[in-house]
């Protein structure tokens, strides 16, 4: 079955700083893999998705994930946080078989941004 | 351009009252799903429907119902609420491409949630 983890529930960056947050896969089959962004009180968007086009994928703004076969990882980065990236952010996979129209999602993690 | 419209956004109930959550999409799409959300569990998927007139169990289905009405709405009913079902709701729908049609457009889109508090 296909599963995300996601390390760290909580990571804290200086503005401008790298922005780095973790996501491992377990799939027996190639994955589909996303990344959703929840701002509060709001619903998810979608940032990015790894369908087996490219392996660095671009998503909105100015987030990127790089889809590491070897490693099992699809980690999402920003090279300079800002402000308003301050949100919690969840990784997905779509899940094969009879539930290939459902996402397994991970716990998530709440990124905060220090002025 | 709406997307996914859940009503209410907020609702308190007491224990062992019904209620039911409403979801409409407007991108015409045949699969509609919907979650729950908790601290620190991520999202989990109650119900889904992949296409007008079926319907499946997700992760955590027990205590609720839903109704596909048509291809436009998916509701979601607790019959008898309990303080275990306090949650955030989301409502989410797609494309129906099977899993090897996970093209550049394939993705879930969700609606802004109901907050539901039951005491």
């Amino acid at each position: 079955a296909q599963s995300v983890t996601q390390l760290g529930s909580h990571v804290s960056v200086s503005e401008g700083a790298l922005v780095l947050l973790r996501c491992n896969y377990s799939s027996s089959v190639p994955p589909y893999l996303f990344w959703y962004v929840q701002y509060p009180n709001q619903g998810l968007q979608l940032l990015l998705k790894y369908t087996s086009a490219a392996t660095l994928v671009k998503g909105i703004n100015g987030f990127e994930a790089e889809f590491k076969k070897s490693e099992t990882s699809f980690h999402l980065t920003k090279p300079s946080a800002h402000m308003s990236d301050a949100a919690e952010y969840f990784c997905a996979v779509r899940r094969s078989g009879a539930g290939s129209y459902q996402l397994t999602f991970g716990k998530g993690t709440k990124l905060s941004v220090i002025p | 351009n709406a997307g996914v419209t859940q009503t209410p956004k907020f609702q308190v109930l007491k224990t062992g009252q019904s209620m039911t959550l409403q979801c409409a999409q407007d991108m015409n799409h045949n699969s509609m799903y919907w979650y729950r959300q908790d601290p620190g569990m991520g999202l989990r998927l109650i119900y889904y429907s992949a296409s007008e007139g079926t319907t499946d169990k997700g992760e955590v289905p027990n205590g609720y119902n839903v109704s596909r009405l048509n291809k436009r709405e998916f509701s979601l009913r607790l019959e008898s609420a309990a303080p275990s079902q306090t949650s955030v709701y989301f409502c989410a729908s797609s494309e129906a491409a099977p899993l090897k049609q996970t093209g550049p457009t394939w993705a879930q889109h969700f609606g802004d949630g109901t907050r539901l508090s039951i005491l």
